[in-house]
């Protein structure tokens, strides 16, 4: 059974650089789709971006200029960083995979963005 | 993109059904039928209860059913019951290859 880990720092300065990892592990991270969604806290879920296992990506929009996500497949993982954060970045931060639906989902990481 | 449509809160007392409207456009909901519902405790990671519109994955009850209808999918739940209190989601791809969320809806058990 396939499970994800995100990992990475709780609290990240304004204007600096999130970064995080999921490491999925019970299977493979080839042929699939993972993706990156937040969660502000008390609010509703928004899709961030995800990345296919061969390394193509697409972004939300609203924040597409500050994404991005990429792979590790010796690794079995893959990483969101997102530059230039204010106090509106701050959120429970989920990785989960894609497949015509997110089937499988990280525990999520609080991340606070806060000087 | 703009988030889906989903009422703010349903409610209903146990056994009987209810159902969750998700309201998108012609370029989300009503293009694909790739849509997805999200059950989420508090505190918890969202789980996935239908996708492709009305699919349900292994272990999830029959007591959910999906569907949907032009630019607008509803998520049903019948029979309710104490754990069905939780916040639901429904998301959708789009025709930029984005995926979108709705706002989400607090369903209260009675």
């Amino acid at each position: 059974q396939v499970q994800l880990q995100e990992s990475g720092p709780g609290l990240v300065k304004p204007s600096e650089t999130l970064s995080l990892t999921c490491n999925v592990s019970g299977g493979s991270i080839s042929s699939y789709y993972w993706s990156w969604i937040r969660q502000p806290p008390g609010k509703g879920l928004e899709w961030i971006g995800y990345i296919y296992s061969s390394g193509s990506t697409n972004y939300n929009p609203s924040l597409k200029s500050r994404v991005t996500i990429s792979v590790d497949r010796s690794k079995n993982q893959f990483s969101l960083k997102l530059s230039s954060v204010t106090a509106a970045d701050t959120a429970v931060y989920y990785c989960a995979r894609d497949i015509t639906g997110f089937d499988c989902w990280g525990q999520g990481t609080l991340v606070t963005v806060s000087s | 993109q703009s988030a889906l449509t989903q009422p703010a809160s349903v409610s209903g007392s146990p056994g009987q059904s209810i159902t969750i409207s998700c309201t998108g456009t012609s370029s989300d909901v009503g293009a694909y039928n790739y849509v997805s519902w999200y059950q989420q405790h508090p505190g918890k990671a969202p789980k996935l209860m239908i996708y492709d519109v009305s699919n349900r994955p292994s272990g999830v009850s029959n007591r959910f059913s999906g569907s949907k209808s032009g630019n607008t999918a509803s998520l049903t739940i019948s029979g309710l019951q104490a754990e069905d209190e939780a916040d639901y989601y429904c998301s959708s791809y789009t025709s930029s290859s984005t995926v979108v969320f709705g706002g989400g809806t607090k369903l209260t058990v009675l």
